[in-house]
């Protein structure tokens, strides 16, 4: 079946640091890759994608590259904001079921001042 | 367009009680998703509708899960009757007829705690 391994959190960085989010994943055929944020009381998100190997989703200054060989779509951000503290979700669907999403477990990032 | 809205956002009941949560999709939506969140574990799939009939319900947990969608517009879940594990967040999300993920708009949630 499909799963899906993310970073453990809770995340802090300060202000402007760098961010990395791992995600690996497994599937059954070929999945595209999805960044999901969740901000404090709002609703889900989607916040980037990729659906085939090597492409690389970007949005908000985030940006994650489907990497085939390793199976993973790490999430990265070169300088983090106070607004960006949110919980993060890696998911993926597959062909035959692409309406239907399987996450990760999420990653709770709070940028400090 | 108004997003997703969900109620209660907050729900605390008594193990052994009846919980019915909603979800109003956007308007010509005509599929809609039921996910739920349980403490420090991953967001899973419950089920799918389009309009009002079930087409995937291959993550209902067990029978004391009911959900409906009269009309193909909003849709409940109830919990009758709740136990402790039923604890979490339940996100209901909808798309266009296309179908696919891109399209999802979630709901903020429903945060139910069974005590």
């Amino acid at each position: 079946g499909n799963s899906v391994t993310q970073m453990e959190g809770p995340v802090t960085l300060s202000e402007e640091a760098f961010l990395t989010i791992n995600c690996t994943y497994t599937a059954t055929g070929y999945p595209s890759l999805f960044w999901y944020v969740q901000y404090p009381g709002e609703g889900l998100q989607l916040l980037l994608k990729a659906t085939k190997a090597d492409d690389k989703g970007s949005n908000k200054g985030f940006e994650a590259t489907y990497r085939k060989e390793t199976t993973s779509f790490h999430l990265e951000k070169g300088s983090v904001q106070v607004s960006d503290s949110a919980v993060y979700f890696c998911a993926l669907t597959t062909g035959g079921s692409n309406y239907k999403l399987t996450f990760g477990k999420g990653t709770l990032l709070t940028v400090n001042p | 367009e108004a997003g997703v809205t969900q109620f209660p956002s907050h729900s605390v009941i008594e193990k052994g009680q009846t919980v019915t949560l909603r979800c109003d999709p956007i308007s010509g939506h005509d599929n809609l998703y039921w996910y739920r969140r349980v403490m420090g574990k991953e967001i899973k799939f419950l089920l799918h509708f389009v309009k009002e009939s079930k087409q995937d319900e291959s993550g209902m947990p067990n029978n004391r899960f009911l959900a409906e969608r009269t009309g193909g517009t909003y849709s409940t879940l109830k919990v009758q009757p709740a136990e402790l594990e039923d604890s979490g967040v339940y996100f209901c999300a909808s798309s266009r007829p296309t179908g696919t993920v891109d399209g999802y708009t979630f709901g903020s949630g429903t945060r139910l705690t069974v005590v």
